[in-house]
């Protein structure tokens, strides 16, 4: 079967980073994609891998490794604002996202 | 960027009535849809993917005579929940894929629309 894992939540401070991982056994692969979703509302794209590596948006990373199933999305420089869930998904030999459960990320002043 | 609006942004129905729900893409022209049930704490749960001109493909256990989609034209998906009960209150998130050239593209996800059945 297919299954996306990662933490349920996570604590971190202001001002700190975070390292957010999600692990993946998939049929097939197409790329992997970070999310973040306010409570309430719909997810909004945060990044995109499909190579292995490390991509660098702002305050935000996220790396890739194919052969390990691996990911990670890497926060620095941690805001108030940034306490959400951040969900972890990759796309399928069919094109289909698989979704994982979400992190729920909780910053403390 | 590409935006996907949704409406009604939440909506209370009593229970046995129906419940339509519209996904726009606002510009640019998605040839597919997808329509995703969130319930509280839990990931997205792919109802169905909508097809422009063509009938959706839903999700095991999905039930297509209860959640009717019609996709009429590039840029409108709607989602109907027929005899709606207490159990099909959720968050309902539309998203929509804008691939140009056969360039795959992230999907674009709407505001999202919250249901409660009485």
């Amino acid at each position: 079967g297919q299954n996306i894992d990662q933490p349920t939540e996570m604590t971190a401070t202001e001002g700190a980073i975070v390292q957010i991982n999600c692990t993946y056994q998939t049929s097939g692969f197409n790329g992997l994609f970070w999310y973040q979703q306010h409570a309430g509302e719909a997810p909004t794209f945060l990044s995109y891998n499909v190579l292995d590596g490390l991509e660098e948006k702002g305050r935000f990373s996220s790396f890739l490794s194919r052969s390990k199933g691996y990911s990670y999305l890497l926060l620095k420089e941690l805001q108030m604002k940034d306490s959400a869930s951040y969900l972890c998904a990759v796309m399928d030999s069919n094109y289909q996202l698989i979704w994982g459960a979400g992190t729920k990320l909780i910053i403390k002043p | 960027g590409a935006v996907v609006s949704q409406h009604p942004s939440w909506v209370i129905c009593k229970s046995g009535t129906s419940v339509k729900i519209e996904c726009r893409s606002l510009d640019f022209q998605a040839t597919t849809m997808f329509w995703y049930r969130q319930f509280p704490k839990q990931s997205l749960m792919l109802m169905a993917t909508s097809n422009e001109g063509s009938k959706a493909t839903y999700e095991q256990g999905v039930e297509k005579d209860k959640f009717l989609i019609n996709h009429a034209s590039l840029t409108l998906s709607t989602l109907t929940v027929t005899s709606a009960h207490p159990e099909d209150s959720s968050f309902y998130i539309c998203s929509a894929k804008n691939e140009i050239a056969g360039v795959l593209e992230e999907q674009y996800f709407g505001p999202g629309t919250r249901l409660t059945v009485t």
